[in-house]
Formats: C-alpha cells, sequence, structure tokens
C-alpha cells in the first residue's frame, strides 16, 4: 500500500549558495546513474548521468560524485538559482536489462 | 531532436472506457519505457520495450497493455481501470535497453472517475 502523508525530503537553500543533494542506492551491481531534474507538472528532466568506472563526473554548473564503497551517489548544484527549485531523483541501473529504477527524491527549494 | 513527445497531456476517462496514450521519439533511440508516478512518489517502471519486442513488465495488470508498432513509437492501451490508477503516465527511450542516456516525456495526467 502506499505510505499516506509520506514527504519528500526537502533542502532549502538560499539563492547564490551551492547545494548538495545525496542519494544512497541498494545494489551494488548497479553499473550506471542518472541524475534528474523534476518540475512541477512536467517530466524528469536529464542532467547528469555516471557510470560506476568513474568517481566524478561534471557538467555545468552540477557535479555528481559516486562513492560505490557505501553506495552513495550526490549532486552539487554550484551557485544555486530560483529556477533549480524542483524534485531531484538520482536512478539507477541494477544490470536488469533495461531497469532504471528511480530514488526517492529530494525537493529543492530556493530561497530568493 | 531531443525530444519524447506524449499525447494527449491530459485524459478524464470513465472505469468503462477503453483509451490509448501514445509516445514518440525520433532519435533513433532502440529501447522505450513506460513509467507510473504518483503524487510526491518517483516514477515506477511498468514495461520496457527493446527493438520493438516487450523485455519487461513489472508485473502490471491486464487492463493496461502496451504496443510497440515501430522503433519511434509506444502506445499504451487502457481498458476498465480504476480511480486508482489515476497518475501521471511518463514515457522514456534511451539508446539501448541499458538505460543510458534515457530521455523522457512531459507525460500524461490520467484521471479515471
Amino acid at each position: 500500500g502506499e505510505n499516506v502523508g509520506l514527504h519528500l525530503p526537502t533542502l532549502s537553500v538560499q539563492e547564490g549558495d551551492n547545494s548538495i543533494i545525496n542519494c544512497a542506492y541498494s545494489n551494488s551491481a548497479s553499473d550506471y546513474f542518472i541524475w534528474y531534474k523534476q518540475e512541477s507538472g512536467k517530466g524528469p528532466q536529464f542532467i547528469i548521468d555516471i557510470r560506476s568506472n568513474m568517481d566524478k563526473r561534471q557538467g555545468q554548473r552540477v557535479t555528481v560524485l559516486l562513492n560505490k564503497t557505501v553506495k552513495h551517489l550526490s549532486l552539487q548544484i554550484a551557485a544555486t538559482q530560483p529556477g533549480d527549485s524542483a524534485v531531484y531523483f538520482c536512478a539507477e541501473n541494477n544490470n536488469q536489462g533495461g531497469k532504471l529504477i528511480f530514488g526517492q527524491g529530494t525537493e529543492l527549494s530556493v530561497k530568493p | 531532436d531531443t525530444e519524447v513527445t506524449q499525447t494527449p497531456k491530459h485524459l478524464v476517462m470513465g472505469m468503462t472506457n477503453k483509451k490509448s496514450l501514445k509516445c514518440e521519439q525520433h532519435m533513433g533511440h532502440r529501447a522505450m519505457y513506460w513509467y507510473k508516478q504518483k503524487a510526491k512518489k518517483p516514477p515506477e517502471l511498468m514495461f520496457v520495450y527493446s527493438y520493438e519486442k516487450l523485455s519487461i513488465n513489472e508485473s502490471v495488470p491486464s487492463r493496461f497493455s502496451p504496443e510497440c508498432p515501430n522503433s519511434s513509437l509506444l502506445n499504451l492501451h487502457l481498458h476498465a481501470l480504476q480511480p486508482e490508477d489515476s497518475a501521471l503516465y511518463l514515457c522514456a527511450s534511451s539508446r539501448s535497453e541499458t538505460g543510458m542516456g534515457a530521455f523522457f516525456g512531459q507525460g500524461t495526467r490520467l484521471t479515471v472517475v
């Protein structure tokens, strides 16, 4: 059944600050990870991905860090802007032929 | 073109209706997916098509019937749905069934009355 009343974890930051969003994954066999941004009423938007043979990957204002030892993924957003406000999901490919599985998500709120 | 296009954007249907959701991509991707998303929850995988063949069915009830007419199109046929099936239905595509670089459409907001 559904967990009625379950709330998304929320991160509130000031505009211009850096944001760090964390994700724990469960399957040590997962070899590929994606971060998505989802704004209200829209589909998930691809931000950045990383393969398991890497520890870090940088994009424009975003960095993804992967720690396979503790099965942890993080997304760092530099100089956070109001337009970054959204729900952020990590997703892992757990090596079961196309199963891209999503984490629970974190709601990022940017205060101007 | 890096878009996945879904139609309709909104759909209201009765429990006895039959309707279809459509998804289209022109990126040459060979894997396509249907996900279901409830409010404040992550997307949940329903079906995976790889090279136009159904490769994963996540034990989805038979009132949801997927179809992949060709490598660019993916349909989801709906029949005898229940109000609890109301959700955002998302289509995605990727280069292969590894899910690498998967892009999502904007979704169809389905309400079953």
